[in-house]
């Protein structure tokens, strides 16, 4: 049973770096195809990708925030983190982690998010 | 960057009613099109993945279909656990998108 579980700070201030810890079980960031990924939601407005990480430590970000994201993982200890520098009240809304998976059909596969953790809702605010 | 426009951004809809939500993408996607439906203060969950295939354990009144450009999702005789948002999401290529969902209420 694979489950994933967003922790860090629900308060930072303006400028301030967001540091976001996902701690998963159920699956092993080792294995081959296999990515985690982090994905957040404004409130009352659409989800947007954000960063992803695979297996094989290969990092994809999302164009418009590359400069502030940095993502790794400790495979070792089942952890993937994500870093965000100069938060900003618009960065507001609720933060996911979401387990990458590739999906196998007839000759071809094709890749999507088919867990993720509750969520962890994070407010910039001074 | 592939854009995704869902359409419409919201619908009202009775139970039992069959519902068709459209993603549109910028360019070709052929089928790295996944769906997901989202409740209140939920995380989203899977239900369509590779445009037309059904995730494990998700209802078969639910069906997508569409490659390319244009995609559908449908929901066959609507429930009353079916009212949520639902999003499109492609996965073909990076940067990955969001469409801006569509909110599914009752009528």
């Amino acid at each position: 049973q694979i489950t994933l579980k967003e922790s860090g700070p629900t308060l930072v201030k303006p400028t301030q770096t967001l540091t976001l810890t996902c701690t998963f079980s159920g699956f092993s960031l080792t294995t081959s195809g296999v990515g985690v990924g982090w994905i957040r939601q404004p409130p009352g407005k659409a989800l947007e990708w954000l960063a992803l990480i695979y297996w094989d430590d290969d990092k994809r970000y999302s164009p418009r925030l590359k400069s502030r994201l940095t993502i790794t993982k400790d495979a070792s200890k089942n952890q993937v983190v994500l870093s965000m520098t100069n938060m900003d009240p618009v960065d507001t809304g609720t933060y996911y982690c979401a387990h990458r998976a590739t999906f196998f059909y007839g000759s071809g596969s094709s890749a999507g998010f088919d867990f993720w953790g509750q969520g962890a809702l994070v407010t910039v605010s001074s | 960057d592939i854009q995704l426009t869902q359409s419409p951004s919201s619908l009202s809809a009775s139970v039992g009613d069959r519902v068709t939500i459209t993603c549109r993408a910028t360019q070709t996607i052929s089928n790295y099109l996944n769906w997901y439906q989202q409740k209140p203060g939920k995380a989203p969950k899977l239900l369509i993945y590779a445009a037309s295939s059904l995730q494990g354990g998700v209802p078969s009144r639910f069906s997508g279909s569409g490659s390319g450009t244009e995609f559908t999702l449908a929901i066959n005789s609507l429930q009353p656990e079916d009212f949520a948002t639902y999003y499109c999401q492609h996965s073909y290529s990076m940067p990955l998108t969001f469409g801006g969902g569509t909110k599914v209420e009752i009528k």
